[in-house]
């Protein structure tokens, strides 16, 4: 069966500091892979998608970037984290119509 | 722009009550729309309609999809306090090869005892 896992499950950054949160996917081969964001009170908004390794499509310009290096690696990073980057990050994946998610990473930047 | 607007934004009810959950929809190209339930973590699938007209029914949960109005609503009856969560409306949309979710700002659920 299919598995995702993302980590880690919380973390708390300093403004100005690198960012890398993980997800994998199991039991399937070539997903579309999803990065959102979900801010309090605010639907998920999509910040990346991907549908092949290397192949990478940024839905919202912003200071973060995603990188798939392999077919079920999916890695959301910045450079330099902002206030604004608060918030609570969901990894998603689909083959077909259907999306499924991790188990989300809450990010606090102080 | 394509959007996904849900409603009401946020409800209070009793155990015991009938609630109606509004998704309204203008995605181009639309394939299907999907309810979620988030709790506290990841949202979790509920249904996918991609038929108007014919009810998806899961025990007290049940969707229907309108293509011709462009919306959706998902009920649930005799409310129960695990249901509140925040429910989650996405239209599945054309994505380069691949596809993808337009997902609404969800309606907050709470139900109290």
């Amino acid at each position: 069966s299919q598995t995702i896992h993302q980590w880690p499950a919380t973390l708390v950054q300093p403004v100005g500091s690198p960012l890398s949160l993980e997800c994998t996917v199991e039991g399937t081969s070539n997903p579309n892979l999803y990065w959102y964001r979900q801010a309090a009170g605010r639907g998920l908004q999509l910040l990346f998608y991907s549908v092949g390794i290397g192949q990478i499509s940024s839905e919202v310009p912003q200071n973060l970037s995603a990188s798939r290096p392999q077919d079920r690696q999916f890695i959301l990073s910045s450079k330099k984290l902002l206030l604004s980057d608060s918030g609570f990050y969901l990894c998603a994946w689909s083959v077909g119509p259907e999306a499924f998610f991790g188990q989300g990473t809450r990010l606090t930047v102080v | 722009e394509d959007k996904v607007v849900q409603s009401p934004l946020s409800l209070v009810v009793h155990e015991g009550d009938t609630v109606t959950l509004n998704c309204s929809y203008e995605v181009t190209n639309f394939r299907s729309l999907l309810w979620y339930k988030q709790e506290k973590k990841a949202p979790t699938f509920l249904f996918m309609l991609t038929s108007s007209g014919i009810e998806k029914k899961s025990g007290r949960l049940s969707s229907i999809l309108d293509k011709k109005e462009l919306f959706s609503i998902l009920n649930i009856t005799a409310t129960q306090t695990g249901d509140s969560a925040i429910y989650l409306c996405a239209v599945e949309g054309p994505l380069g090869t691949g596809n993808q979710f337009y997902f609404g700002t969800g309606t907050s659920l709470t139900v109290i005892p």
